[in-house]
């Protein structure tokens, strides 16, 4: 079936405009994860859904960083006023019944 | 809090030696136990895992053995070939399907 989807795979923009990442969850899965990946700091949790709502934001690391969840379906990520720092591939995961996660092949963005 | 150390890459083989990457972890309580793959180019795969102590995870050639009492989980495999070549993250759940710590990944390069 269908993995977990990522769009774009690639994104430029420059310093201090707004992006959208999006994530489509495997179907009928009700949790949703989104990390980050990037060079020396790994993988670094960014927040957690179960269904709609997020119990779990507490790696989201500025509140220039949100992310909702809309029908228990699709996600978006979204950083405003972007920084070179925020350079990294973003990362979607989904798991239903305490299975383990399954990860989409991510989005790389890339702030000049 | 929980955290997830493992031993520092690249790690370069030849074809066909043993392979040996050291994963230990803190946490409180019994976390599940999980070793992903990311290979060239693309998204991070389960790649085997344990739930609880004494377990073994075996995918692929690969194995690794939940053991509590030196709270380590180290990833092995008996004859590496130059398509595992790719890097290798060691991660911990506190519960089944939840939110992932992972170590820093292992880059293996195996050479033919």
């Amino acid at each position: 079936g269908a993995g977990v989807s990522q769009s774009p795979s690639n994104k430029v923009t420059e310093k201090g405009k707004d992006v959208e990442l999006r994530c489509d969850p495997i179907s009928g899965h009700t949790a949703l994860y989104w990390y980050r990946q990037s060079l020396g700091q790994g993988l670094e949790f960014l927040i957690y859904f179960q269904g709609n709502s997020a119990p779990d934001k507490s790696g989201l690391p500025s509140d220039r960083f949100s992310a909702e969840r809309t029908g228990g379906s699709v996600s978006t990520l979204t950083i405003q006023r972007t920084q070179q720092e925020d350079s990294a591939v973003y990362l979607c995961a989904s798991s239903e019944n305490n299975s383990p996660l399954h990860f989409g092949n991510g989005t790389r963005l890339t702030v000049t | 809090g929980n955290s997830v150390t493992q031993m520092e890459g690249p790690v370069t083989l030849s074809e066909e030696a043993f392979l040996t990457i050291n994963c230990t972890y803190t946490a409180t309580g019994y976390p599940s136990l999980f070793w992903y793959v990311q290979y060239p180019g693309e998204g991070l795969q389960l790649l085997l895992k344990a739930t609880k102590a004494d377990d073994k995870g075996s995918n692929k050639g690969f194995e690794a053995t939940y053991r509590k009492e030196t709270t380590s989980f180290h990833l092995e495999k008996g004859s590496v070939q130059v398509s595992d070549s790719a890097v290798y993250f060691c991660a911990l759940s506190e519960v089944p399907g939840g939110k992932l710590i992972f170590g820093q990944g292992t880059e293996l390069s195996v050479k033919p």
